[in-house]
C-alpha cells in the first residue's frame, strides 16, 4: 500500500534554530498538507499546497513557516527560529484530490529545548 | 464551520460492537461527514466517508439519517487494536483538504 513518508521521526532542536521537516507523499498525489498536534491536543491544520502554491494556511502558518517542493517528490516544512511552543508532532498528509481520503505520514516529532 | 460533536470516550470489549455517534447540527448542503481513527503516535487514518443513507466498507459502517444533522460510526466486533481515538470531521467542498479536528473520541476495548 502506498504511504507518505516523513523524515526525521524525532527531531530535538535549540530555540531560534531553523528547522526542516521532510516528506515523501504518494506519488501520484497532486495536494500536499501540514498539520501539527500538540502533545495531548487536537490535530490542527497548518498549510495546503497545490500546483507549487499555498492554497490555504491557518493563524497558526506565519512568517516563520515555509513549505516548498523542491524537486517533484519531496515536500518540506521549514520553520525559520524555532520557539518552544513549536514542539509537537507534525504530520504530512496528501490526497489525490480535494474532498477525498487524506494520507498522513507517520509525523515527525520535534523538541524545542 | 459547522462543528462537530461526539463523547469523549467510549469503553468496549473485545467482540462487541460498537457504535459511536457524531452530532453536526449546523451541517452545510456540500459536507461530507468523514470519519478518521488515530493511533498513540500516529498520523490520523482515513475510515469512511459518507453524505447520506448507509455507507459500508471493510473496516466500518457509517450511518446518516435524512436530516443528516447526525451520524454513527459502526465498528463491528472491536478487537484490542481498535484502541484508538476515532474523529468525525465535515469535509468542505472547497476542492483542498482542510480537515478540522475535534477532541475525537477515546476508544478503549478490553479483553
Amino acid at each position: 500500500e502506498p504511504e507518505v513518508t516523513q523524515t526525521p521521526s524525532h527531531q530535538v532542536t535549540q530555540m531560534g534554530q531553523e528547522v526542516i521537516l521532510r516528506c515523501v507523499p504518494i506519488s501520484n498525489h497532486l495536494y500536499f498538507y501540514w498539520y501539527r498536534q500538540i502533545l495531548g491536543q487536537k490535530v490542527e491544520f497548518l498549510v495546503s499546497f497545490y500546483n507549487n502554491e499555498i492554497s490555504e494556511k491557518s493563524e497558526i502558518f506565519d512568517d516563520q513557516f515555509s513549505v516548498e517542493r523542491p524537486d517533484g517528490s519531496n515536500f518540506t516544512l521549514k520553520i525559520r527560529s524555532t520557539k518552544l511552543e513549536d514542539s509537537a508532532m507534525y504530520f504530512c498528509a496528501s490526497s489525490s484530490r480535494g474532498n477525498t481520503e487524506a494520507f498522513f505520514g507517520q509525523g515527525t516529532r520535534l523538541t524545542v529545548v | 464551520l459547522a462543528k462537530t460533536t461526539q463523547p469523549i470516550s467510549m469503553d468496549s470489549y473485545e467482540g462487541q460492537e460498537v457504535n459511536i455517534t457524531c452530532s453536526h447540527n449546523n451541517i452545510a448542503t456540500n459536507d461530507y461527514i468523514t470519519w478518521y481513527q488515530q493511533f498513540p503516535s500516529q498520523g490520523p487514518r482515513f475510515i469512511i466517508q459518507g453524505y447520506k443513507t448507509k455507507v459500508t466498507n471493510e473496516v466500518a459502517s457509517l450511518f446518516i439519517p435524512a436530516d443528516r444533522k447526525s451520524s454513527t460510526l459502526s465498528l463491528p466486533r472491536v478487537s484490542l487494536s481498535d484502541t484508538a481515538v476515532y474523529y468525525c470531521l465535515l469535509d468542505q467542498n472547497t476542492g483542498f483538504q482542510k480537515l478540522v479536528f475535534g477532541t475525537g473520541t477515546r476508544l478503549l476495548v478490553s479483553p
